[in-house]
């Protein structure tokens, strides 16, 4: 059971540079999240997409666009990256209103220099 | 603005102890959530309280929400090294059940 595959794990960036993080599902989930985790912080929501063709922003998406490539899947890209930008990123799928939790990919280490 | 507070946000404890992890939010929400995270692991859903009054049970863990307080506990019964994690409650927006706003997360460590 796959579940939801984030690529890469680890990436370092110099700043300014471009990159785009993966996301795929394999449980015909409808709605898909981007969030971002910081130390001793809770987790923020960057992007959502409520069901395919759809996306809205989160509470932190300045510096950050999202594309739903279809309903597997969900990619998040960091056009000019940023020192602020360093995070770890995680990629989360649910059902809403059917099955509320939410699915997490293994994350993405991210360091932006 | 919701706002969701965790305490302690760090705990150590002994194995067979007892102990209550709560957690605070600022407006009206009937849903709530806690997750589980491993260090350098993702997380993981533990329990959904979507009532007033609901009460969810994991082995050694029990969450409640009253959600007239506001106010989520996560009960620990008699623990064990293997529940030492970092654990997150989370908080619907009422007029967005997409956003969750989050709280700092509670590292806990069990001694044995």
């Amino acid at each position: 059971n796959a579940g939801v595959t984030q690529t890469p794990k680890f990436q370092v960036l110099k700043t300014g540079q471009s990159m785009t993080l993966q996301c795929a599902q394999d449980m015909n989930h409808n709605s898909m999240y981007w969030y971002r985790q910081d130390p001793g912080m809770g987790l923020r929501l960057i992007y959502y997409s409520a069901s395919e063709g759809t996306t809205d922003k989160g509470e932190v998406p300045n510096g950050y666009n999202v594309s739903r490539l279809n309903k597997r899947e969900f990619s998040l890209r960091l056009e000019s990256a940023a020192p602020s930008q360093t995070s770890v990123y995680f990629c989360a799928s649910n059902d809403q209103g059917v099955n509320e939790k939410l699915f997490f990919g293994s994350g993405t280490q991210l360091s932006v220099l | 603005e919701l706002k969701v507070e965790q305490n302690p946000l760090f705990l150590s404890m002994q194995e067979g102890k007892n102990y209550t992890i709560y957690c605070n939010y600022s407006t009206t929400s009937d849903r709530l959530y806690w997750y589980r995270q491993d260090p350098g692991k993702s997380l993981e859903s533990l329990f959904v309280l979507l009532s007033n009054g609901a009460v969810k049970q994991e082995g050694r863990l029990m969450a409640s929400l009253d959600t007239k307080a506001r106010l989520s506990t996560l009960h620990i019964t008699a623990a064990v090294h293997d529940l030492s994690a970092t654990y997150f409650c989370a908080v619907d927006q009422l007029d967005s059940n997409y956003q969750l706003i989050w709280g700092a997360g509670t590292k806990l460590i069990i001694k044995p």
